[in-house]
């Protein structure tokens, strides 16, 4: 069964640093992983997803993750932080491609971003 | 930008009592899919639903948990004698027929809380 495990359930950066948020996956086949965003009050977006392609991923808002199937790693990172990017955000597998596939999530990370 | 709708946006009830959560997902999606997070914890797949039948349910989906596609727009979850461990926030999810795309688009969720 796959898996991913986020190191960090609460991150705090100040405005303008690097955003590094981890997720290792464990997944018994090839797997399709994710990246999701969830603001207060609102539902979880997706940031960007990786599907067997380029291994560097980008997303919206400045957001970009790289899978290395070496180290079991998907990390999403951000060059700068905004205070907007405040949220929970979260990873996710799913081990099948195609709609009708269930995905498992990590534990969400808090990301906080100080002035 | 289309957006998958849930209502109501938050549910309480006595334990024992049945409840209904409504969910409108995106119009020319097949995929349906409903998932839950404990105040705390992970996001935990409950059920996909596909072809007016579920194709996959995982094991916190028991005989108390339904879901049906009433119309050609609403989706419902249903539970018939709520516990107070069924208190969380319930997220709703639509994907487009596979072979296209698996990306799941959520719901704001409903946040339910059994007394």
């Amino acid at each position: 069964a796959q898996s991913v495990t986020q190191l960090g359930s609460h991150v705090s950066v100040s405005e303008g640093a690097l955003v590094l948020l981890r997720c290792n996956y464990s997944s018994s086949v090839p797997p399709y992983l994710f990246w999701y965003v969830q603001y207060p009050n609102q539902g979880l977006q997706l940031l960007l997803k990786y599907t067997s392609a380029a291994t560097l991923v980008k997303g919206i808002n400045g957001f970009e993750a790289e899978f290395k199937k070496s180290e079991t790693s998907f990390h999403l990172t951000k060059p700068s932080a905004h205070m907007s990017d405040a949220a929970e955000y979260f990873c996710a597998v799913s081990d099948r491609p195609g709609g009708g596939n269930k995905l498992t999530f990590g534990t969400g990370t808090q990301l906080k971003v100080e002035l | 930008e289309p957006e998958v709708t849930q209502t109501p946006s938050h549910q309480v009830t006595q334990m024992g009592q049945e409840v209904i959560l409504r969910c409108v997902p995106i119009s020319n999606h097949l995929y349906f899919y409903w998932y839950r997070q404990i105040l705390g914890q992970k996001v935990e797949f409950l059920v996909s639903f596909y072809n007016n039948e579920i194709s996959e349910k995982s094991e916190i989906f028991d005989d108390q948990f339904s879901v049906e596609r009433p119309d050609g727009s609403n989706f419902t979850l249903k539970i018939r004698s709520t516990k107070l461990e069924d208190s969380a926030m319930y997220f709703c999810a639509s994907s487009e027929d596979p072979g296209t795309t698996d990306t799941q688009y959520f719901g704001p969720g409903t946040r339910l809380t059994v007394l």
